[in-house]
C-alpha cells in the first residue's frame, strides 16, 4: 500500500492569509508532484521535483511555491491566498520515469 | 503539443453490462499509458498501466485496457460493470525522455445504474 499523506484534508481560510499544504511520502521516491484540480475536472501539473533541492514549475502557472529540503517532504505554500486559489490540490510521488505515480488524498482549499 | 483526450464527459452503463471509457493520446516517442480512478473526495488510485509488451493490459478490480498504436488509443474496459465502479476515471500518458511527468486527460465520469 502506497504511503503518501497530505494535510490538511480540508482548509477554509480568509483572503490574504499565508498557507502551507503539507505532503509527505514514506516510499523514498525521488519524484514528487503537485496537481491542481477543480471539482470533477482535469488535473493540471503546477510543480514537480526530481529530488532534494530540485523544483520546477509545471504546465499550469501558479502563484504557489514549493520546496524540497528532504526527500520525503514536498510542501506547497501560498503567501497570500485569494478566492481564485480555491481548488483541490493533489500531491503525488513516483519512483522514476515513467512509473505510475501514487497520489495523496488531496487538500480541498477554500479561500473566502 | 502532447495531449491526452477523453472524448466523453460521462458514460452511463447498466449494472452487469460491459463498459468502455475512451482515451486517445498524442505523445512523442513510445507512450507510457495509465488509468487512474478517483472516488468522491478522494485522491487518485492507480488502476493499470501499459509500458511495453502485450497490448491488452489487466489491472485492478477487473478492469483492462487495450493499447492500439495505429489508433493511438488506450480504452478502458470491463466485461460486467458494478454500481461500485461509479467514479471519475482519468487516462494519463508519460512523456518520452527522462522526465516522466504524466499528462492527464480531463476525466470521464462513469455512472453505473442498478
Amino acid at each position: 500500500e502506497a504511503d503518501i499523506y497530505q494535510t490538511p484534508r480540508y482548509l477554509v481560510i480568509g483572503t490574504g492569509k499565508k498557507i502551507t499544504l503539507e505532503c509527505s511520502q514514506t516510499m523514498g521516491h525521488d519524484k514528487m508532484y503537485w496537481y491542481q484540480q477543480d471539482p470533477g475536472m482535469e488535473l493540471h501539473l503546477i510543480h514537480y521535483s526530481y529530488g532534494v533541492n530540485s523544483t520546477e514549475k509545471g504546465d499550469l502557472s501558479s502563484e504557489s511555491t514549493v520546496s524540497r529540503i528532504r526527500t520525503e517532504h514536498f510542501p506547497l505554500t501560498l503567501e497570500s491566498a485569494r478566492p481564485s486559489h480555491t481548488s483541490q490540490y493533489l500531491c503525488a510521488s513516483s519512483e522514476g520515469a515513467p512509473r505510475s505515480a501514487f497520489f495523496g488524498q488531496g487538500t480541498r482549499l477554500t479561500v473566502v | 503539443a502532447q495531449s491526452v483526450a477523453q472524448p466523453e464527459d460521462q458514460v452511463n452503463v447498466a449494472e452487469g453490462n460491459p463498459l468502455t471509457v475512451k482515451c486517445t493520446y498524442s505523445v512523442s516517442g513510445n507512450p507510457y499509458l495509465f488509468w487512474y480512478v478517483q472516488y468522491p473526495n478522494r485522491g487518485l488510485q492507480f488502476l493499470l498501466k501499459y509500458i511495453t509488451g502485450d497490448n491488452l493490459v489487466k489491472g485492478s478490480y477487473g478492469f483492462e485496457a487495450e493499447f492500439n498504436k495505429s489508433q493511438t488509443s488506450f480504452h478502458l474496459k470491463k466485461p460486467s460493470a458494478l454500481v461500485s465502479d461509479s467514479a471519475l476515471y482519468f487516462c494519463a500518458a508519460g512523456r518520452g525522455g527522462s522526465q516522466g511527468n504524466l499528462i492527464f486527460g480531463k476525466g470521464t465520469k462513469l455512472s453505473v445504474k442498478p
